[in-house]
């Protein structure tokens, strides 16, 4: 199975400023089309996950431009150009090029 | 509006069974590959199965290989889920979400299944 780690696993931010969460991947996550199936999802405390971003970094409609996502291969980055008060709670990688799906374990955003 | 509505869930003892069912609505079921999902009281989300639209396809993580199935009635507009011969470790909020490549654009609010005696 793939396996996907994610970094910082928690992650205290001030207000206003940015926040970055890695994640990494046992194997390349570029799929016989060409596309790399990398999502992140957020899920905030007492709701469903919510996706954000889809193959890399495409936003979902509705997700806020303060998120964005980059990388390729391997090696992929969510990034908060400014934190506010809703984006408190978990977030995870997921990938959707190998089965089975796997998720990275999750990173706790909190306020400081 | 997309929207995805389990049920099904509930206390059972270990080694008994249980039927998930999510109720899907606002778009073309059919046309859409679902997928459960479950997470652990307190712990992160662990992918669970997968069917395609027509049900020709259907995929397992090795966690529940052999004991669950996922089936589907695309004129229902349903997707579900049989557990058989649970654990404890099944223990989990259980969630419904549409595939598709890339998947998890919508999910369901969950539903709780405890397996203890």
């Amino acid at each position: 199975d793939v396996v996907m780690t994610q970094s910082p696993l928690s992650l205290p931010v001030t207000l206003g400023q940015p926040a970055s969460i890695s994640c990494r991947s046992s194997q390349s996550l570029v799929y016989s089309d060409g596309n790399t199936y990398l999502n992140w999802f957020q899920q905030r405390p007492g709701q469903s996950p919510r996706r954000l971003i889809y193959k890399v970094s495409n936003r979902d409609s509705g997700v806020p431009d303060r998120f964005s996502g980059s990388g390729s291969g391997t090696d992929f980055t969510l990034k908060i150009s400014r934190v506010e008060p809703e984006d408190v709670g978990v977030y995870y990688c997921v990938q959707d090029t190998h089965w089975p799906k796997t998720f990275g374990q999750g990173t706790k955003v909190e306020i400081k | 509006d997309v929207q995805l509505v389990e049920s099904g869930g509930g206390l059972v003892q270990p080694g008994e069974s249980l039927r998930l069912s999510c109720a899907a609505s606002g778009f073309t079921f059919s046309n859409y590959g679902m997928i459960w999902v479950r997470q652990t009281p307190g712990k992160g989300l662990e992918w669970v199965a997968y069917i395609s639209g027509t049900a020709d396809t259907r995929h397992y993580a090795d966690s529940v290989k052999g004991r669950f199935t996922i089936s589907r009635d695309n004129a229902k507009n349903s997707l579900y889920l049989q557990m058989d011969s649970l654990r404890a470790d099944d223990t989990a909020v259980y969630y419904c979400a549409r595939g598709g490549q890339p998947s998890g654009r919508y999910w369901g609010q969950g539903t709780l299944v405890t397996v203890s005696s």
